[in-house]
């Protein structure tokens, strides 16, 4: 158990419909990144919020937002949804990376991921 | 743009014998993760390489880093059932961003 927490587990929607995917970080991370994970994707980065603002943004779609919230949960929104939305949803935490300084890890831990299914 | 090249893609091998896992990357970046996968499941943390030179140990499992050569390897020892699963490396950009750019995955199978 990494310490990082997603709900739901799973989601089924139908295509045109809205969804909110929710991670908790483990405690004391401030860093909260978003990932999809496909067939014919792979693994690849969304987004990076770190103590509530935006760091980085990778290959999201303009459909998908993000928001880290005040307690450092983050909440990914996937809207007017399509079949090929349809993945493994991980969020990560890390240490705050200026902390840690140096050579120390800033090692993202995975949640348990949210499996989105459209059909 | 940061690509990460793993290969093979597909490993299957017998217990007992020995293997390595390549990752290629494409810039310069000093700190490279290895992450295991079960089906269905959550990636789980390997190994953290974090300068060049780096080895890393666990188990059946040795990872090592050259930051010169952008390659890192991940060898098997006598490989036994539980290893199977999918490995994945992941480098980290860089600088203040630190997102991380995986491979595509190699998925190992290890037959009694």
């Amino acid at each position: 158990d990494s310490g990082v927490t997603q709900t739901p587990k799973h989601l089924i929607t139908a295509t045109g419909q809205r969804v909110t995917l929710r991670c908790s970080p483990r405690s004391g991370d401030l860093s909260v990144y978003w990932y999809q994970q496909s067939l014919d994707q792979g693994l690849q980065f969304l987004i990076h919020y770190y103590n509530g603002e935006e760091r980085a943004k990778g290959n999201i779609l303009e459909r998908f937002s993000a928001q880290q919230f005040p307690d450092l949960h983050s909440e990914l929104n996937l809207s007017s949804l399509e079949l090929g939305d349809s993945a493994l949803y991980f969020c990560a935490s890390s240490v705050d990376p200026v902390v840690g300084g140096g050579t120390a890890s800033y090692e993202q831990y995975f949640g348990p991921g949210t499996r989105l299914t459209v059909t | 743009e940061l690509k990460v090249e793993q290969n093979p893609l597909f490993l299957s091998m017998q217990e007992g014998k020995n293997y390595t896992i390549y990752c290629n990357y494409s810039t310069t970046s000093d700190r490279l993760y290895w992450y295991r996968q079960d089906p269905g499941k959550s990636l789980e943390s390997l190994f953290v390489l974090l300068s060049n030179g780096a080895v890393k140990q666990e188990g059946r499992l040795m990872a090592s880093l050259d930051t010169k050569a952008r390659l890192s390897t991940l060898h098997i020892t006598a490989a036994v059932h539980d290893l199977s699963a999918t490995y994945f490396c992941a480098v980290e950009s860089g600088g203040s961003n630190y997102k991380l750019t995986f491979g595509k995955g190699t998925l190992l199978t290890v037959n009694p």
